[in-house]
């Protein structure tokens, strides 16, 4: 399995608290991602990075932002966390933008 | 047209049945395709990769049909343990990987 490693896997945060979640690699894939999963809608992506300090909106990035200071790090932050924000995070990882990715675990939000 | 379309089933199929699924997508300039496999609760995994015409791997076949622009998946002699969610990728250049909402199978003995 391609080293992905997502922290926390499950986290419980009240409304207007911020929140990060982190996605740590160990393959030095030059592409990163975050989706988020909730029933009905499938895998949406939030943010993505093609390098250290590149990064790039997705289809649902309001409420979001990200950052990449090292090729193995990429960080979500959910600036004032809400109820509509919970989900289940993935992500992750290629070393291209037309190649095959590979996933982490999944962070479980829930957002009170 | 959206970027990606699956069906999203359910299909219930007996054990040993074979059992295709569709995915079209919008951007002709696409070059490669994947088909990823979800449990339920679990990150997705890869299945299969797509580059040209086909690609085959045991009881699994994945098509490409450029003209009519899908790609389908093929599943011979279904298992019980096929049941998941089967979620069709098309890479976009110079962007990011856009995931279909996938399709449920379920397989029943």
């Amino acid at each position: 399995d391609a080293g992905i490693t997502q922290s926390p896997r499950h986290k419980v945060t009240e409304t207007g608290t911020p929140v990060t979640l982190r996605c740590h690699q160990t393959e030095n894939h030059r592409y990163m991602y975050w989706y988020r999963q909730d029933p009905g809608h499938g895998l949406r992506l939030i943010h993505y990075s093609y390098g250290v300090k590149d990064t790039d909106k997705g289809e649902v990035s309001d409420g979001y932002s990200v950052s990449r200071s090292k090729t193995e790090d990429f960080l979500l932050t959910l600036e004032s966390a809400t109820s509509s924000q919970t989900s289940v995070y993935f992500c992750a990882i290629s070393d291209g933008d037309r190649t095959e990715a590979f996933f982490g675990q999944g962070t479980r939000l829930t957002v009170v | 047209r959206k970027e990606v379309e699956q069906d999203p089933g359910p299909f219930n199929v007996p054990e040993g049945a074979t059992v295709a699924f569709n995915c079209t997508y919008s951007n002709s300039a696409s070059q490669s395709f994947f088909w990823y496999r979800q449990d339920c609760r679990k990150e997705p995994k890869l299945l299969m990769s797509v580059y040209s015409s086909g690609n085959e791997d045991g009881r699994f076949t994945a098509q490409l049909n450029r003209a009519s622009q899908y790609i389908s998946l093929l599943i011979r002699d279904s298992k019980l343990s096929d049941s998941a969610t089967y979620l069709c990728v098309v890479p976009q250049a110079g962007t990011a990987l856009i995931f279909g909402k996938g399709t449920t199978l379920s397989v029943s003995s």
